[in-house]
Formats: C-alpha cells, sequence, structure tokens
C-alpha cells in the first residue's frame, strides 16, 4: 500500500482565494483525521470521519473551513477564503477502527499551505 | 489545552546515549501513542501502549505507562545520530470517538 496520499505537497496562495486539499486514506481504513500544525499552537485535530461520516468537527476553525468524505478512498479539506494565519501544514491520518480501538494510525506526508 | 504534555521540551545528547522523554495527560483514555517527525515530514508511529498495559518494548524503545499518574515515558537507547527528530505523545480519550489529541513535542538531538 503507498500509505495516504496528500496533495499538493505545497500550496502557496493569495489571501481570499479558495484552497483545496486533498487525502486518500489507506485502502480499508474506516476513519480519516484531518490535522493542522504549526509552531505557536502545535498538532490540531481539525475533524474526523468514520466510515466517510463526520464524527467530531469541533476543531474547525470557522465557517471559512469544510471537509468532506463522498466515498471511502477520498477526502478534501477547503478554505474559502484564506487567510495568511490559515499559514500551516495539514496532515491527513487514516486508521482502522473497530469499537473504540484504532489500528495502523498513519499520517500522510501534508500539505504545507503558505497563504500571502 | 493539550492532552497530552511533553517533557523536556528539548533534549541534546550524545550519540550511545539513553534518551528518555515523558508525557502526561488529563483525562482517561483507550490507549497511549507516541509519534516521531523528522524536520518538514509527516508523523510516523512508534508504538501504541493500551491502557492496560504497563509496559512495551520495539527494538531500542520502550515506553511505560501509569494509568494512575497519568503518564507515559518513552526510552530510546543506544541512540543514533538519525534518532534526531520530535517525539510526540499522542492519547486516545476514553468515549471521546477515537481522536487523537497531541502534546507539543520534545525536540531530541543526538549529537555523533
Amino acid at each position: 500500500d503507498a500509505g495516504v496520499i496528500q496533495s499538493p505537497r505545497h500550496e502557496v496562495t493569495e489571501m481570499g482565494q479558495e484552497v483545496t486539499l486533498r487525502c486518500k486514506p489507506i485502502s480499508g481504513h474506516n476513519s480519516l483525521f484531518w490535522y493542522r500544525q504549526t509552531m505557536m499552537r502545535g498538532l490540531e485535530l481539525l475533524i474526523y470521519f468514520n466510515n466517510n461520516v463526520p464524527i467530531d468537527d469541533s476543531g474547525m476553525p470557522e465557517d471559512r473551513f469544510s471537509a468532506k468524505m463522498p466515498n471511502a478512498s477520498f477526502s478534501t479539506l477547503k478554505i474559502q477564503p484564506s487567510e495568511p494565519r490559515d499559514s500551516a501544514v495539514y496532515f491527513c491520518a487514516s486508521s482502522l477502527r473497530s469499537g473504540d480501538l484504532h489500528y495502523g494510525y498513519t499520517f500522510g506526508s501534508g500539505t504545507r499551505l503558505t497563504v500571502v | 489545552s493539550q492532552q497530552g504534555e511533553e517533557d523536556p521540551q528539548a533534549l541534546s545528547i550524545q550519540e550511545g546515549e539513553n534518551a528518555t522523554m515523558n508525557c502526561s495527560y488529563k483525562t482517561s483514555i483507550n490507549n497511549l501513542q507516541w509519534y516521531r517527525q523528522n524536520s518538514g515530514r509527516g508523523l510516523v508511529h512508534l508504538i501504541l501502549i493500551r491502557s492496560n498495559e504497563r509496559e512495551k518494548h520495539s527494538g531500542r524503545l520502550r515506553v511505560t505507562l501509569d494509568t494512575s499518574k497519568k503518564s507515559s515515558s518513552l526510552l530510546i537507547t543506544a541512540s543514533r545520530a538519525a534518532d534526531t527528530a520530535s517525539y510526540f505523545c499522542a492519547t486516545d480519550p476514553y468515549n471521546q470517538g477515537g481522536k487523537l489529541i497531541f502534546g507539543q513535542g520534545t525536540e531530541l538531538s543526538v549529537k555523533p
């Protein structure tokens, strides 16, 4: 398996533009997580899906952020409009959930977003 | 506030020495995990210890968990320069649907 695949690896955009980050989880995994990492705030969980359904989006910073998981093999995180403070590395992770336990928790390589 | 808090924030040792990092957390957990992140890269899962386990080994890694003190430690024995990275503990809090909460990490530097 190629692991969790994120695209793009790097994104530079102007303030006010729409940004879409993409994630392909590991085949067979049923849980997907979006995290954001900054120096100031560390790693923050933004949203978590189980079986393609959003379970917890309490970490989504504001209405400018939205995430979808239309099927088991694809998820997007959209920021519209983007602001300079959104600059961060965004990670996607997937796992196989069984009850309260998660197996094979795997992170993608991340998307480094710079909003100028 | 962060569920997991690592200590120390930074650690610098010589190759061959052991490195110990500690993690404290606040609520009951299903399990606790340790991850490594090399500069500019993604996170790599190192080891998972369940709440009913007290110690676990994987190669040069030894993890302990004390649920009464809500703390864990990661020991890397016979460290190598290639172990230089940031190390994060992450807790899977009980009854929170499986989300992982990360600490701020310990930056380990192993000098050759």
